[in-house]
């Protein structure tokens, strides 16, 4: 049962443009989301969470957005930057799953110059 | 500061065999959790220690099993291994267990069997 899941394997887009990447999750339970990149052979690094009680956070480029009506959940970079092209995980935590965060599969992101 | 250090990077054993895999937090990080990464299931959790105790498991077999220390380093042991065990398995270290914020990641120890 996959309780988070990113139905996009893969996104390309135009430097300088917005990329937004999707996550969707069925548990309601799920209090705390955030979100990672990755490169290859290197762990996750985080790069911007949302509690529930939140609908919206930003850092700089980045911005999540929450719909929990929707369990559904939306990182937004822009501008997109070269650099920016690595594989994103969303991830969730709360309720009866704990501190352990429940990953989706990841979306792969090619920013292209 | 040092961050989070896995070793080794990268291994290679044969079916039947163990390992043990070993992870060093960041310090004043009590929190310790281990992940494993396939190209099949993604990421998926291991279990997670604090103050050296076991206090979240995944859904994995007993082959699979941890501990951690009093200085919050954090080993991981596989036994029996099988070759759907390759994977590269990921160690997440954080000051708190709150919510999964703040949780750091090492670069972890890709291990294939054969």
């Amino acid at each position: 049962d996959q309780q988070v899941k990113q139905n996009s394997p893969s996104l390309s887009v135009q430097e300088g443009r917005i990329s937004i990447l999707n996550c969707d999750y069925t548990n309601s339970m799920f209090d705390y989301f955030l979100w990672y990149k990755k490169y290859p052979a290197e762990g996750p690094t985080f790069l911007i969470s949302i509690s529930s009680i939140k609908d919206k956070n930003e850092d700089g480029r980045f911005t999540v957005f929450l719909n929990k009506s929707a369990k559904h959940l939306s990182l937004h970079i822009v501008p997109s930057q070269p650099g920016d092209s690595a594989v994103y995980f969303c991830a969730a935590s709360g309720g009866a799953a704990g501190n352990k965060l429940t990953f989706g599969g990841g979306t792969r992101v090619l920013v292209k110059p | 500061k040092a961050g989070v250090t896995q070793t080794p990077r990268y291994l290679i054993k044969t079916r039947g065999q163990q390992v043990t895999l070993s992870c060093s937090p960041i310090s004043g990080h009590r929190s310790v959790s281990w992940y494993q990464q396939t190209p099949g299931q993604g990421l998926q959790f291991l279990f997670e220690y604090f103050s050296e105790t076991q206090r979240n498991k995944g859904n994995f077999p007993g082959r699979f099993s941890g501990r951690q220390f009093s200085n919050s380093r954090s080993e991981m042991n596989v036994s029996t291994l099988e070759l759907g065990d390759s994977a590269l398995y990921l160690c997440a270290s954080s000051k708190n267990t709150a919510g999964g914020y703040g949780y750091t990641f090492g670069s972890g120890t890709r291990l294939t069997v054969v």
